[in-house]
């Protein structure tokens, strides 16, 4: 089955820097790649996701990239802001399974 | 328009009894989760149905069943309880590729 690694595991940085956080997926058939964010306490929402015929997507201050040869992708936040502070999740889905990796805290501080 | 509501939210049960928790999700999706939360873990895939009448078992299906009462209904029933089983439940659905979560249930096994 698909096996989703994310990395780092806590990520701290200044508001106004960037922050980048890395996947690896297992399955060369998993074919979507969604990244959602989950505040304390609060249900997980998704923030952007790509597919695989796409290399790179943009949101306003968030982008992912996908590297279907190496199966990475990653999401760049720029210009973070202290309410980017939350777990952000990686998924990688084929067919119906949607996996998830494990999470990273990001912090930003004012 | 309740999206997936997940009942009960809190829920402190003894080792050894059992409990169902109930999904109903009002966007006539197709395809259903059950996730569990677990500090460090991520959200990892407990069962999931791709439509109504099927069932799939996903990364931790062990000490669960799941039904699929409709296309509307997804219930998750722990049989006999374990400590392990102490986590944070989210229930989803899916439309296209957007995954909808239900707001948690926190499960507590003594």
């Amino acid at each position: 089955g698909e096996n989703v690694e994310q990395h780092p595991s806590t990520l701290s940085v200044q508001e106004g820097d960037s922050a980048v956080i890395k996947c690896t997926y297992s399955d060369s058939a998993s074919n979507y790649f969604p990244w959602y964010k989950q505040e304390l306490g609060k249900r997980p929402q998704l923030i952007i996701d790509i597919r695989s015929n796409v290399g790179e997507k943009k949101d306003q201050r968030i982008a992912v990239t996908l590297n279907k040869t190496a199966k990475h992708f990653s999401l760049h936040i720029t210009e973070t802001q202290p309410e980017d502070s939350a777990v952000y999740f990686c998924a990688a889905r084929r067919r119906t399974a949607l996996i998830f990796g494990k999470g990273t805290t990001l912090s930003v501080s004012s | 328009n309740a999206g997936v509501t997940q009942t009960p939210k809190f829920q402190v049960l003894k080792t050894g009894q059992s409990m169902t928790l109930q999904c109903a999700q009002d966007m006539n999706h197709n395809s259903m989760y059950w996730y569990r939360q677990d500090p460090g873990m991520g959200l990892r895939l407990i069962y999931y149905s791709a439509s109504e009448g099927t069932t799939d078992k996903g990364e931790v299906p062990n000490g669960y069943n799941v039904s699929r009462l409709n296309k509307r209904e997804f219930s998750l029933r722990l049989e006999s309880a374990a400590p392990s089983q102490t986590s944070v439940y989210f229930c989803a659905s899916r439309a296209s590729n957007t995954i909808y979560f239900g707001e948690g249930s926190w499960l507590t096994v003594v």
